[in-house]
C-alpha cells in the first residue's frame, strides 16, 4: 500500500486566495483526520470523519475552513480566503476504527502551506 | 480542559544510554496513550499504545509506562542510537471519540 497520499506537498499562495488540500487515505480505513502543525501550537486536530461523515469539527478555526469527504478514498480541506496566519503544515491521517476504540493513525507526508 | 504536556526542551544523550521522555496529563486519566515518532519534514509514525489498565508495554528497545496516580507516561529507549534522534509525540485518546489530542513533542538528540 502507498500509505496516505497528500497533495500538493508544498503550496505558496497570496493572502485572499483559495487553497485546496487533498488527501487519499489508506484503502480500507474508515476514519480520516485533518491536522495542522505549527511550532507554536504543535499538532492540532481540525476535523475528523468516520465512514465519510464528519464527527467532530470543533478544531476548525473559523468559517474560512471547510472539509469534505465525498467518498471513502478522497477528502479535501479548503481555506477561503487564506490568511498569513494559516501558514503551517497540514497533515491528513487515516485509521481503522470505530468510535471509542483506539487504533493507530497513519499520517501522510503533509502539505506545507505558506500564505504571503 | 484536558491537557497533554511534554518537555519542550530538547533531550541530549550519549549513544548507548537510555533516553527517558515524559508525558504528563491534567485532570482525568485518558483511556489510552499513544506515542509517535516524527522526523523533520515527515508525518508522525506510530510507535506504541498503552491503555489505562496497563502498567507497561514493550516493543524491542522501546518501553512505555502509564502511572495513573502520577498522571504520567514515561517513554524509554534503551541502548539509544543516533538513528533514534527525532521528535517524540505523546497523544491521549478515549471516551466516545476515536480522536487523539497530541502533546507538543520532545526532541531527542543522540550523539556519538
Amino acid at each position: 500500500d502507498a500509505g496516505v497520499i497528500q497533495s500538493p506537498r508544498h503550496e505558496v499562495t497570496e493572502m485572499g486566495q483559495e487553497v485546496t488540500l487533498r488527501c487519499k487515505p489508506i484503502s480500507g480505513h474508515n476514519s480520516l483526520f485533518w491536522y495542522r502543525q505549527t511550532m507554536m501550537r504543535g499538532l492540532e486536530l481540525l476535523i475528523y470523519f468516520n465512514n465519510n461523515v464528519p464527527i467532530d469539527d470543533s478544531g476548525m478555526p473559523e468559517d474560512r475552513f471547510s472539509a469534505k469527504m465525498p467518498n471513502a478514498s478522497f477528502s479535501t480541506l479548503k481555506i477561503q480566503p487564506s490568511e498569513p496566519r494559516d501558514s503551517a503544515v497540514y497533515f491528513c491521517a487515516s485509521s481503522l476504527g470505530k468510535r471509542g476504540v483506539a487504533y493507530e493513525q497513519f499520517f501522510g507526508p503533509g502539505t506545507r502551506l505558506t500564505v504571503l | 480542559s484536558q491537557k497533554i504536556e511534554q518537555n519542550s526542551e530538547a533531550l541530549n544523550i550519549q549513544e548507548g544510554k537510555t533516553a527517558t521522555l515524559t508525558c504528563n496529563y491534567t485532570n482525568y486519566s485518558p483511556a489510552y496513550l499513544q506515542w509517535y515518532r516524527q522526523d523533520p519534514g515527515r508525518g508522525p509514525v506510530f510507535l506504541l499504545l498503552i491503555r489505562e489498565n496497563e502498567k507497561e508495554k514493550r516493543k524491542e528497545r522501546l518501553k512505555v509506562t502509564f502511572d495513573t496516580t502520577l498522571k504520567q507516561s514515561l517513554f524509554h529507549i534503551t541502548a539509544s542510537q543516533p538513528a533514534d534522534s527525532a521528535t517524540y509525540l505523546c497523544a491521549q485518546g478515549g471516551g466516545t471519540a476515536s480522536k487523539l489530542t497530541f502533546g507538543t513533542g520532545t526532541r531527542l538528540q543522540v550523539t556519538l
